[in-house]
């Protein structure tokens, strides 16, 4: 089976930008979340969505969004990327209460 | 007070020694209990999951709880130099499962 999958692995943006990250789920998992990961640091919670609904939003600005579609993948909006956005953004899909993660995508912010 | 804190190391430990790795979490409604693994520039990868107070064991890997001293630790036994990484432990709250993360302890075990 195939694991949590996101896209893209990297991405350059520039200050004032906008990015999409995109995250599908291990086959069968209805649960998506979001973290932040700067170097040094664990993960941070940003989002969590079950069956579409957000179920947990973490402390990050509105600048952050997500949502999940009929098919369980989600995308995580960023909009006025600023230079501390510049992290690892992993996405995890769980059933029941574990969280299985994607390989991750890598944004850095110029 | 964050929510969960472990030791940030790093620890060095020779191969074929154990490995123990600590964290407590401040939130006594916690009720979930994970370890993951994450070598350098990777995602997490699940180690264990424990729920109940004792000692779950998965093969060179035994995770212990005590929930009255809000603590949770990994045991590594004989160690192996591919061991070495940073290890996360995570945590759930009574509702819902947001987790949440220890800033993780970064593991070499020396050859």
């Amino acid at each position: 089976d195939a694991g949590v999958t996101q896209s893209p692995t990297h991405l350059i943006k520039t200050r004032g930008q906008h990015v999409t990250l995109r995250c599908s789920p291990i086959s069968g998992h209805k649960s998506v979340s979001w973290y932040q990961q700067v170097l040094g640091q664990g993960p941070q919670f940003i989002f969590q969505y079950y069956e579409k609904e957000e179920r947990g939003r973490g402390n990050f600005p509105d600048r952050f969004s997500a949502r999940q579609f009929p098919n369980y993948s989600s995308e995580l909006n960023v909009n006025a990327l600023l230079l501390g956005d510049s992290a690892l953004y992993l996405c995890a899909s769980s059933i029941q209460e574990t969280q299985y993660f994607g390989p991750g995508t890598r944004l850095l912010v110029l | 007070q964050k929510e969960v804190e472990q030791n940030s190391g790093p620890l060095s430990v020779p191969e074929g020694a154990i490995a123990s790795l600590n964290c407590t979490y401040s939130d006594r409604g916690s009720q979930s209990f994970f370890w993951y693994r994450q070598y350098s520039g990777k995602s997490p990868e699940l180690i264990m999951s424990i729920y109940s107070n004792g000692d779950k064991e998965d093969g060179r890997f035994t995770a212990q709880l005590n929930k009255a001293s809000q603590y949770v630790s990994l045991l590594i036994r004989d160690s192996q130099p591919s061991d070495s990484a940073t290890y996360l432990c995570a945590v759930t709250r009574l509702a819902g499962n947001q987790f949440y993360f220890g800033t993780g302890t970064s593991l070499t075990v020396i050859p």
